[in-house]
């Protein structure tokens, strides 16, 4: 596509609930981040694919959080079993990746998925 | 560790004033550095990055190796500035980790 999509905009879910957030990055683009973004603490990494390589997962706060990659292109991040602190909105980019040509690194944000948990 | 510090949460400046957001980082090697922006109900995007030594919108950074800052300033500030800025370091620690400060949000008065 055009842009980097996200789905749902807005999810609102009752605490202990478990919650999906899709990513749909740019076609061609390798690499794809996800983060947290709340009041206060700015834009928080998540997790990290780069190709086939394996994920950096080191920012997923929780095990409770899980995220993959099918074939490359879509990523679902999946929060099992939602708690209040886990509101906020979840940002997905993606990037060329590191092919070495100018601009490869500039990382194409999508909308957010607002995430509330009641 | 990388990490990416701007002091400032608020900035407030009147239109046409200088405006200066400061970003301090912490890496072992030589990092990529970028400003990206985010106006009112937009999505985030780039404004600009080290390595382009360019000015976008009448902004420039210049990366200070020394004091390990990569500023961004503009020296007559719009009302159209007027957003959330956010400094941000692309570097190598096991993987391209791409990390963000909290970000500093600026406001251009009338």
């Amino acid at each position: 596509g055009a842009g980097v999509s996200q789905s749902p905009s807005n999810k609102v879910t009752e605490k202990g609930k478990d919650v999906e957030l899709r990513c749909d990055p740019i076609s061609g683009h390798t690499a794809l981040y996800w983060y947290r973004q709340s009041l206060g603490q700015g834009l928080e990494f998540l997790i990290y694919f780069q190709g086939n390589s394996a994920p950096d997962k080191s920012g997923l706060p929780s095990d409770r959080f899980s995220a993959e990659r099918t074939g490359g292109s879509v990523s679902t991040l999946t929060i099992q079993r939602t708690q209040q602190e886990d509101s906020a909105v979840y940002l997905c980019a993606s990037s060329l990746g590191w092919r070495g040509s100018s601009g490869a690194n500039v990382l194409t944000f999508g909308a957010g998925s607002r995430l509330t948990v009641l | 560790a990388q990490r990416v510090t701007q002091p400032e949460k608020l900035l407030s400046v009147f239109k046409g004033a200088p405006v200066e957001l400061k970003c301090n980082y912490s890496y072992s090697g030589s990092p990529e550095l970028f400003w990206y922006v985010q106006y009112s109900r937009q999505r985030l995007q780039l404004l600009l990055r080290h390595i382009s030594r360019e000015s976008i919108k009448g902004f420039t950074a210049d990366l200070n190796k020394g004091e390990t800052s990569f500023h961004l300033k503009k020296p007559f500030a719009q009302e159209e500035d007027s957003a959330m800025y956010y400094c941000a370091l692309r570097g190598y620690a096991g993987t391209y980790k791409y990390i963000f400060g909290t970000g500093t949000r600026l406001k251009v008065l009338a």
